[in-house]
């Protein structure tokens, strides 16, 4: 079967750094992305890793180990904005998006 | 250069009911996937239009049935509404079938009482 696994909430301090973990199988793998999706807002697309090793963008990093099944997001310097669900999903080999629940991360002053 | 459009942005039916949502694509994409979110859940895949045609479905009844319009647009119909079937609805539109580079529209809130 397809399984996404991620935290369901996790809480952190203003200024602080946070690191969102996600695990996955499924049927095929062309690519693990993050997303962040503010309450009653449609996802928006933070990153993209289809090979092993960290990406980094901004504030925002994210890395993937294939082998053992696993991504994490890891967000710097957090801001009140910050505050959102952040979405595991995997690209299986039909094109599709495969989503874990999400990740409610709250940020406190 | 418009972004995903989807309307209406709120809707309340009751038990039985059937409901459409419409959503545009943004400009010079010409696939449409629909998806379905629970509160507090991820996105869960509906089905996919390209081309006027269905090309992929997830693991959602024949209620759920759609359409994609020459202009890209898409429609997505729900017959005999359920309790269950109160979510968010999502749209997103690609370059292709074949491209997991999705972007999203707001999304329609439907409510089912």
């Amino acid at each position: 079967g397809q399984n996404i696994d991620q935290p369901t909430e996790m809480t952190a301090t203003e200024g602080a750094i946070v690191q969102i973990n996600c695990t996955y199988q499924t049927s095929g793998f062309n690519g693990l992305f993050w997303y962040q999706q503010h309450a009653g807002e449609a996802p928006t697309f933070l990153s993209y890793n289809v090979l092993d090793g960290l990406e980094e963008k901004g504030r925002f990093s994210s890395f993937l180990s294939r082998s053992k099944g696993y991504s994490y997001l890891l967000l710097k310097e957090l801001q009140m904005k910050d505050s959102a669900s952040y979405l595991c999903a995997v690209g299986d080999s039909n094109y599709q998006l495969i989503w874990g629940a999400g990740t409610k991360l709250i940020i406190k002053p | 250069d418009a972004g995903v459009t989807q309307s209406p942005t709120h809707l309340i039916k009751t038990r039985g009911q059937q409901v459409t949502l419409r959503c545009s694509p943004k400009s010079g994409h010409d696939t449409v996937s629909w998806y379905q979110q629970a509160l507090g859940q991820g996105p869960q895949f509906i089905f996919q239009y390209y081309e006027e045609e269905e090309r992929q479905r997830g693991n959602f009844p024949d209620r759920f049935s759609g359409h994609q319009f020459p202009n890209y647009s898409s429609e997505l119909n729900v017959n005999a509404l359920l309790l269950g079937d109160s979510a968010l609805y999502l749209c997103a539109s690609s370059w292709t079938e074949s491209s997991y580079e999705q972007y999203f529209g707001p999304g329609t809130r439907l409510t089912v009482t």
